[in-house]
């Protein structure tokens, strides 16, 4: 069974960091693209960021470029988000998600992030 | 970017009867390489992640009921369920994936009438 499992979120204040990670289990997380998409408290889907399937290629929303970095662990089955001077309304619920071979979605639970003084 | 709107914003519909949400999307997500429509629609619930009902506009992922189906092409694109049940009671947004970055709807919010 496919799962991704998203943690590292919490409360941090502005201009704070934080780091989360996506563990991926039941396929291998080599041969696929994988997306962070993130849903502000009532709001809907937002895509943030990008990684190609070997991580050597990367993209990001404007409102994220130069803030967030997107890494993974082939290795570790891991999926990673660095976020750096975080501001209020990087508030949300951050999904990872793994992209299909018809170019599908396939979604963790989600972590909370919450930027607040 | 590709904008994707959706419409209506909300929508109330009796149980048994039939649902249909509308998507349009600001340029073509057609692949004119393989005559395939980028275009997804997901369900989301309270406090559960989405889940993909449709792909390539039209392709329902596996266990999903046959009351969901999609159509369209290019363009504009429309999700229906035939005949509501309780459990459809959700958000659901479509998403484009001929261009990075994905864009998704708004959402509409189908309730029960």
């Amino acid at each position: 069974e496919v799962q991704l499992v998203e943690s590292g979120g919490g409360l941090v204040q502005p201009g704070g960091s934080l780091r989360l990670s996506c563990a991926a289990s039941g396929f291998t997380l080599s041969r696929h693209w994988m997306y962070w998409v993130r849903q502000a408290p009532g709001k809907g889907l937002v895509w943030v960021s990008r990684i190609n399937s070997d991580g050597s290629s990367t993209s990001y929303a404007d409102s994220v470029k130069g803030r967030f970095t997107i890494s993974r662990d082939n290795a570790k089955n891991t999926l990673y988000l660095q976020m750096n001077s975080l501001r209020a309304e990087d508030t949300a619920v951050y999904y990872c998600a793994r992209v299909g071979g018809f170019g599908e979605l396939c979604w963790g639970q989600g972590t909370l992030v919450t930027v607040s003084s | 970017d590709i904008v994707m709107t959706q419409s209506p914003d909300s929508l109330a519909v009796s149980l048994g009867e039939r649902a249909t949400i509308n998507c349009k999307s600001s340029q073509s997500v057609l692949y004119r390489s393989n005559n395939v429509n980028q275009l997804a629609w997901y369900q989301q619930k309270p406090g559960q992640p989405p889940k993909l009902l449709i792909y390539w506009a039209s392709t329902r992922e596996s266990g999903v009921p046959d009351r969901f189906s999609g159509s369209g092409s290019g363009t504009d694109f429309t999700l229906t369920i035939s005949s509501l049940q309780a459990e459809d009671v959700a958000i659901y947004y479509c998403q484009q994936y001929y261009s990075i970055p994905i864009t998704f709807g708004q959402g509409t919010r189908l309730e029960i009438k």
